[in-house]
């Protein structure tokens, strides 16, 4: 089987840093995505991680650890349009494998 | 503008109907997908195609078929042995030119079954 976890809901205040975590336990793992969904909306790729390591791409930044099943992402400079929710993905074995968690809500309060 | 559409926004539909969501790419992409999405799960997978004329069942895919047709066109039709069919639905593509094989997803159909 395959698990996908992440914290349901997170607070955080307009300016600041949050770190939103992910841990997964999966066989043939190839590849973690983040993505951002604002409520009733679409999904929009965020980042992808395959090698161990942080991937920094402006405000936001995602790290992998294989060896840990564990990937974060980090959101800095907060702003009120960042509140979404964000949703881990795992890759498995070939491109059509793709298992979602259930998402973090993010609230940023001013 | 490329994108993924997906009509209509919202849906609604009697019990024992059978409804098909349209969903459309000019993204010139050879993968599409469908996922369905119901609050507090994560996106589970209905259908996937990755050429013209070929698709195969997701972890979901009971109660629902689908067709390609045409490389631009991916439609999913709810059918009337879908025991819980109210969810919101959304189509996505990926391209195998893309090192990352991110999926774009369009803007969801959410239905409604009474």
């Amino acid at each position: 089987g395959q698990n996908i976890d992440q914290p349901t809901e997170m607070t955080a205040t307009e300016g600041a840093i949050v770190q939103i975590n992910c841990t997964y336990q999966t066989s043939g793992f190839n590849g973690l995505f983040w993505y951002q969904q604002h409520a009733g909306e679409a999904p929009t790729f965020l980042s992808y991680n395959v090698l161990d390591g942080l991937e920094e791409k402006g405000r936001f930044s995602s790290f992998l650890s294989r060896s840990k099943g564990y990937s974060y992402l980090l959101l800095k400079e907060l702003q009120m349009k960042d509140s979404a929710s964000y949703l881990c993905a795992v890759r498995r074995y070939n491109n059509n494998d793709m298992r979602f968690g259930a998402g973090t809500r993010l609230t940023v309060k001013p | 503008d490329g994108g993924i559409t997906q009509s209509p926004k919202y849906l609604f539909r009697k019990e024992g109907q059978n409804v098909t969501l349209s969903c459309e790419q000019n993204l010139n992409h050879d993968a599409m997908y469908w996922y369905r999405q119901d609050p507090g799960q994560g996106l589970r997978l209905i259908y996937y195609s990755q050429i013209v004329n070929d698709f195969q069942k997701g972890d979901i895919a009971e109660g629902y078929s689908v067709s390609r047709e045409k490389k631009e066109s991916f439609p999913l039709t709810v059918t009337s042995a879908q025991k819980n069919p109210t969810a919101f639905y959304l189509c996505a593509s990926s391209s195998g030119t893309s090192l990352s094989y991110e999926q774009y997803f369009g803007p969801g159909t959410r239905l409604t079954v009474t």
